[in-house]
């Protein structure tokens, strides 16, 4: 049974506009959450992370929002660039970081 | 070299072969992992050494055998695979095993594997 769910396989967001990436989990025991960038041909970058005890974390243009009553975690970025198209994964971690299946981000100049 | 790296990027092995994947990580990290990235899946985690040490096997198959000489190295061993284990393998390496401010994980490009 999967614990984290990236819903939405794939997203095409306007150059210039907010790209809203959205993830579910299922246990109220993880208390570490982080997003992951991945290009083509490459490994999983770490982008940005938040803490149960915090419902936010801005980093520039990326902000994580974190919903602790619906289990739900987003991840905003503003204003969404060509150089962001990319794979995101969401991850938990607990006792060992899991991951979504991720959401393929697609940018439209 | 910095961060972490993977070699071969690509590999292609018949179900009798043997091979090895080797992972090395530049960032004087004490934690490394071996994940499996299969087509429409999460990523898996195989295994999980802290300081030369495996504290977790993810009850992975006997035919992949992991081997970390050193903090630094980690090497996948590869013997009479199926073809479902085609994949993408992926090392990641973290400062440490033990809290969320040292577990970030850091990424190889991985090794695109194909069994025939």
């Amino acid at each position: 049974d999967q614990q984290v769910k990236q819903n939405s396989p794939s997203l095409s967001v306007q150059e210039g506009r907010i790209s809203i990436l959205n993830c579910d989990y299922t246990n109220s025991m993880f208390d570490y959450f982080l997003w992951y960038k991945k290009y083509p041909a490459e490994g999983p970058t770490f982008l940005i992370s938040i803490s149960s005890i915090k419902d936010k974390n801005e980093d520039g243009r990326f902000t994580v929002f974190l919903n602790k009553s619906a289990k739900h975690l987003s991840l905003h970025i503003v204003p969404s660039q060509p150089g962001d198209s990319a794979v995101y994964f969401c991850a938990v971690l607990n006792e060992k970081l899991t991951f979504g299946t991720g959401t393929r981000l697609t940018i439209i100049p | 070299e910095t961060g972490v790296t993977q070699t071969p990027r690509h590999l292609v092995m018949g179900m009798t072969n043997k091979k090895s994947l080797k992972c090395e990580q530049h960032l004087g990290h004490n934690a490394m992992y071996w994940y499996k990235q299969s087509a429409k899946k999460p990523l898996e985690l195989m295994f999980v050494y802290n300081f030369k040490e495996q504290t977790e096997n993810n009850s992975v198959p006997s035919r992949f055998s992991p081997e970390c000489p050193n903090s630094s190295h980690l090497f996948l061993h590869l013997h009479t695979l199926q073809p479902e284990d085609s994949a993408l393998y992926l090392c990641a390496s973290s400062q440490d095993r033990g809290g969320v401010d040292t577990d970030t994980q850091y990424f190889g490009p991985g090794t695109r594997l194909t069994v025939l």
